[in-house]
Parts: C-alpha cells; sequence; structure tokens
C-alpha cells in the first residue's frame, strides 16, 4: 500500500521561508522510474505544480517560481522536502505531494495535503 | 491562467452522460499522455485516467478518457451524486518543462 504525508508549518510569515516534508512508504525513491511531485492549490484555485525529483536526483521546477524553490530528498528516510524561500500572501494554499510514475507520466497516489497560510 | 483549458462545470441527471474537454497545444497533449484526476471538495486529488484512457485499478468503467490531436475528453457515464467534484487534466509540457494542468471542471448531478 503506497502512503504519502506532508508535514510542515500551518503558518508562515512574510518573507520567510517554507520548509515542507513529504513522508512516503510503499515505494521507494531508489527505483526507476519513481518520483515525487509537489503541487499545490490555492483556496477555491485549480491545481498549481511546482516541482519534482527522480529517482536519479533529476529535478524539475515550476518557472516562475524556479529561483525560491528547491526540492531534495532523502532516499534511506523515504522523504521529500521542499523549500520556497520569500514566502507571500499569494502563496497562502494547500500544498500536496504525490508519487510521479515517470513511465506513465502520471501522479498515482496523493498526500492528503497540508495548508499553509501566509500572515504576518 | 492554465495552460490547459476546461470548462468550468458541467451538470446532468442522475444516470445521464456528461463529458469534459481538456484543450492544449502540440508541447502538451499533443505529444504527451493525458491524466484525469477527480477532487472531492476538501480532500486529495484521486487519479482517474492514466495514458489518456486507461483506468488504476478500483476506478469503474463509467468513467472513459480519449484523446485527439491536442485535445482530451474525459466521459462519465451512469451519473451517480457521488461523482459531484472537480476535475482536472493534466498533462507533462515540454516547452516549460514543466507539469501543467488544467482550470478545473466542477461536475454537478442535478
Amino acid at each position: 500500500q503506497i502512503t504519502l504525508k506532508e508535514s510542515g508549518p500551518t503558518l508562515v510569515n512574510p518573507t520567510q521561508t517554507l520548509t515542507l516534508t513529504c513522508t512516503f512508504s510503499g515505494f521507494s525513491l531508489s527505483t526507476n522510474p519513481m518520483g515525487v511531485g509537489w503541487i499545490r492549490q490555492p483556496p477555491g484555485k485549480a491545481l498549481e505544480w511546482l516541482a519534482l525529483i527522480y529517482w536519479d536526483d533529476d529535478k524539475r521546477y515550476r518557472p516562475s517560481l524556479k529561483s525560491r524553490l528547491t526540492i531534495t530528498k532523502d532516499t534511506p528516510k523515504n522523504q521529500v522536502v521542499l523549500t520556497m524561500t520569500n514566502m507571500d500572501p499569494v502563496d497562502t494554499a494547500t500544498y500536496f505531494c504525490a508519487r510521479r510514475d515517470g513511465a506513465l507520466l502520471t501522479y498515482d497516489s496523493w498526500g492528503p495535503g497540508t495548508p499553509v497560510t501566509v500572515s504576518s | 491562467q492554465s495552460v490547459l483549458t476546461q470548462p468550468p462545470s458541467v451538470s446532468a441527471a442522475p444516470g445521464q452522460k456528461v463529458t469534459i474537454s481538456c484543450s492544449g497545444s502540440t508541447s502538451n497533449i499533443g505529444n504527451y499522455y493525458v491524466s484525469w484526476y477527480q477532487q472531492v471538495p476538501g480532500a486529495a486529488p484521486k487519479l482517474l485516467i492514466y495514458e489518456n484512457d486507461k483506468r488504476p485499478p478500483g476506478i469503474p468503467d463509467r468513467f472513459s478518457g480519449s484523446k485527439s490531436g491536442t485535445s482530451a475528453t474525459l466521459g462519465i457515464t451512469g451519473l451517480q451524486t457521488g461523482d459531484e467534484a472537480d476535475y482536472y487534466c493534466g498533462a507533462w509540457d515540454r516547452s516549460l518543462s514543466a507539469e501543467v494542468f488544467g482550470s478545473g471542471t466542477k461536475v454537478t448531478v442535478l
């Protein structure tokens, strides 16, 4: 059974750095062609893809946010970490992590999401 | 503003059929697989269709997907009240080197 769960702060001050952790089980990020991605959803709005890391450490970022995002993996711990610098109220959203099947090019399992509010 | 275009909403009576379109370009749908996700209010998205027309285990055959050129379509037959949700299409975009999602379509069962 594949499970993913996001963790991190629910409230962040503007200009601060957000660090989110995705802890997963049921698969390994050392297995080709697996990956883990991050997707967010502002309140009442559509899904917005942020970043992706593959088993071989290949990384991709949303172009408009690339300068603010960093994605890393800790394979033995089954964790993927996303950091986003210089947070702004427009970054208020629910953040999801999801397993990426690199062969099928789909996100086949998702975490429940974690809400993040950016406010002073 | 989403790269993939979907209608904001569709509706039909129980037992009827709805279709949801997803329009893109050669940079995404035209050259990559399309996935469809269902999101019930307050929950995480759930994979419904992958590789344009394949269903994961446990997804009923009332849900179907197709692709033609730079557009894709999700069909839901035998509509049930439990199908009320937001539906998103998604695909890789080679120009952006990024995943793109549709704007989402709300399905209402009348």
